[in-house]
């Protein structure tokens, strides 16, 4: 099983709503990554969990906030979101072995509307 | 990670060879190249990577120069499935972070 599945496909959301992306994986990655594209842009890092703790926050405002509950799951708890928030969300896991990250693998990623 | 340099589009003829180049000539000797393509609306794909030997897999080639400056990514048989935005990455091994360029916009023609 090589597969990052990310739910929902598709979210619109209002400004004062509070909702959640979520992505599983079962390959017992120990890396896991969210990513933000704009369109017509190339993906952006935005968070790095590493063994279930945050190791990377590439600077995301804090109406973004990510979770990781277990070794599979990887949450991204939104609120508070503008209209330039509307993006799609992408998430990502990699092997970790002596510590090192491999190859990512990524989710089909869910596509944000903020109204 | 060293920065890369890769044309905004290409065209090739369905069932002929695709030649993506990319440059990377400040790569420093620990960086691996890598090779990631995104089929429209869909995530990014891993292909391959490589350190300083040529590499193959089921999916592509990847030619890297002796001097490790530039690289290029070989579809051998392209179909119309492999249109796609094919990113060329400078990664140190183990990194955690995988930064993104703008890509080439490959179009496989009929």
């Amino acid at each position: 099983d090589t597969e990052v599945t990310q739910t929902p496909k598709h979210l619109v959301m209002g400004m004062t709503n509070k909702k959640s992306l979520k992505c599983e994986q079962h390959m017992g990655h120990r890396a896991m990554y969210w990513y933000k594209q704009k369109a017509k842009k190339p993906p952006e890092l935005m968070f790095v969990y590493s063994y279930e703790k945050l190791s990377i926050n590439e600077s995301v405002p804090s109406r973004f906030s990510p979770e990781c509950p277990n070794s599979s799951l990887l949450n991204l708890h939104l609120h508070a979101l503008q209209p330039e928030d509307s993006a799609l969300y992408l998430c990502a896991s990699s092997r970790k072995d002596m510590g090192l990250s491999y190859e990512q693998y990524f989710g089909p990623g869910t596509r944000l509307t903020v109204t | 990670d060293a920065k890369t340099t890769q044309p905004p589009s290409m065209d090739c003829a369905e069932g002929r060879a695709a030649n993506l180049p990319c440059n990377h000539s400040t790569i420093s000797g620990n960086e691996y190249v890598y090779w990631y393509r995104q089929i429209h609306s869909q995530g990014p794909q891993y292909i391959i990577h490589g350190l300083k030997n040529n590499e193959t897999n089921e999916m592509a080639s990847l030619i890297i120069t002796e001097d490790r400056k530039s690289s290029t990514l070989i579809l051998p048989h392209a179909t119309l499935r492999d249109t796609a935005v094919y990113y060329c990455i400078v990664r140190g091994f183990g990194n955690e972070k995988l930064t993104f360029g703008t890509g080439t916009r490959l179009t496989i023609i009929p």
